[in-house]
């Protein structure tokens, strides 16, 4: 079945650490997204990417860093520069620019 | 800038008690409009894609409805097992520099009581 896959489900961080989270796709999309969740709000974009070796910061993107080496993974890291990291991380991916993203199931970090 | 307002932020409803959830946006050049369902520790799981004024699409007991300014998604007789967080997104495509981003809204939230 074809899909995104975001693992872990739930990680802790200790302060200071950084963090990588992983997304892979494998429904030949071309864009991928990183969303941060907080409880009781809406999804803020933290980076997204468009094509292989290329993305772009979305509105919340200090402290954080991605890389997209190939089309089916977009990893993302929590540096240890983010003050809040505790937070439900969503990545996504799209086949093109009019059509709808599609999410896998989160992973959750906490900062112990 | 790209403004998506959910309302209301929470709704609770009676089983069977019909309504209806807004998604009011400010884009240039929209490009699309989409509605997630999203149940509590799960990712957003996609229900519709509007692209024109006037379009509707229908599932099950939800309709999704579109105008120039805003969206409605019209949830008939529901059950409690509608219950979730209902989101809208925007996808705005009339600057070259804006890439491929969607911006979503805060959602509501609904309950539906049996």
């Amino acid at each position: 079945d074809g899909g995104i896959t975001q693992s872990p489900k739930y990680l802790f961080r200790k302060e200071g650490q950084n963090v990588t989270l992983s997304c892979e796709q494998n429904l030949n999309h071309d864009a991928m997204y990183w969303y941060r969740q907080d409880p009781g709000q809406g999804l803020r974009l933290i980076y997204y990417s468009q094509i292989v070796n290329d993305f772009q910061k979305g509105d919340i993107a200090e402290g954080y860093s991605v890389s997209r080496e190939k089309k089916e993974s977009f990893p993302l890291t929590v540096t240890s520069a983010q003050k809040n990291p505790t937070a439900f991380y969503l990545c996504a991916s799209r086949r093109s620019m009019n059509t709808e993203a599609f999410f896998g199931q989160g992973t959750r970090l906490t900062v112990v | 800038e790209d403004q998506v307002t959910q309302s209301p932020e929470a709704l609770r409803l009676q089983e069977g008690e019909s309504s209806s959830l807004n998604c009011s946006y400010t884009v240039s050049g929209l490009r699309g409009l989409f509605w997630y369902r999203q149940d509590p520790g799960k990712g957003p799981e996609f229900l519709f894609t509007l692209y024109s004024a006037g379009e509707e699409k229908e599932k099950e007991r939800l309709k999704a409805t579109l105008t120039k300014k805003e969206s409605f998604l019209h949830i008939t007789a529901p059950k409690p097992e509608d219950s979730a967080t209902y989101l809208c997104a925007v996808h705005q495509g009339a600057k070259e520099t804006s890439g491929s981003r969607l911006t979503f809204g805060e959602g509501t939230q609904l309950t539906v009581n049996p």
